[in-house]
């Protein structure tokens, strides 16, 4: 599976867009970019996973660039309950990878 | 559905002791993973079955640790003899065949004094 980098930790005002980075450069052809959260202790949460094209659900918006070598996940309004750590995940198995360190997001009031 | 249910939640035992812990996938779910989460290396998988048969087994550190799959409703982790170094967070997860969402349980914390 290709690598991921992610920035360590994110801030973001409550009710504001998080915009939450994602570089995957060694990525394959066959190769879905997913995107898990874990909330303090709990098991991680599926949150939304795509292959080229945008994606967007219930909870967040993806947007992978063209060449497919990074990618964004979005929640529109963040609330203080989606302070969690973010995962972004490239395989061509769902479930099938070792997690790296992900992005501790803060949303703040 | 319950969800992926892990037991028991906690387990503390003293080293050398064997420890099995126990996974139930949702039903209807073809692929079981197992992981370890640890603060020093994150959440790592450890192995995965498909239709209970095991796939790949090369994140399991040891021949201290084994897994087994009997059947399509259960699945067991076991770690003879345990070490402090054991001590972590073990998850299990299932997935469906065709779809990308794999669901966790609650994880089991275990703790080797």
């Amino acid at each position: 599976d290709a690598k991921t980098t992610q920035p360590t930790s994110m801030d973001c005002a409550e009710g504001r867009a998080a915009n939450l980075p994602c570089n995957h450069s060694t990525i394959s052809g066959n190769e879905y970019v997913y995107w898990y959260r874990q909330i303090h202790s709990q098991g991680p949460q599926y949150i939304i996973h795509g292959l080229k094209n945008n994606e967007t659900n219930e909870m967040a918006s993806l947007i992978i660039t063209e060449d497919r070598k990074s990618s964004t996940l979005i929640l529109p309004h963040a609330t203080l309950r989606d302070t969690a750590v973010y995962y972004c995940i490239v395989s061509t198995n769902a479930g099938k990878s070792t997690f790296g360190d992900g992005t501790t997001l803060t949303v703040k009031p | 559905d319950a969800g992926v249910i892990q037991s028991p939640r906690h387990e503390v035992t003293e080293m050398g002791q064997e420890v099995t812990l126990r996974c139930k996938p949702i039903s209807g779910h073809d692929y079981l993973f197992w992981y370890r989460q640890t603060m020093m290396r994150g959440l790592e998988l450890l192995i995965y079955f498909n239709n209970n048969v095991p796939i790949d087994d090369s994140g399991m550190p040891e021949d201290r640790f084994s897994a087994k799959m009997p059947n399509a409703s259960f699945s067991t982790l076991k770690i003879q003899p345990s070490e402090p170094r054991d001590s972590a967070v073990y998850f299990c997860a299932s997935r469906a065949t065709g779809t990308a969402e794999a669901f966790f349980g609650q994880g089991t914390r275990l703790t080797v004094v």
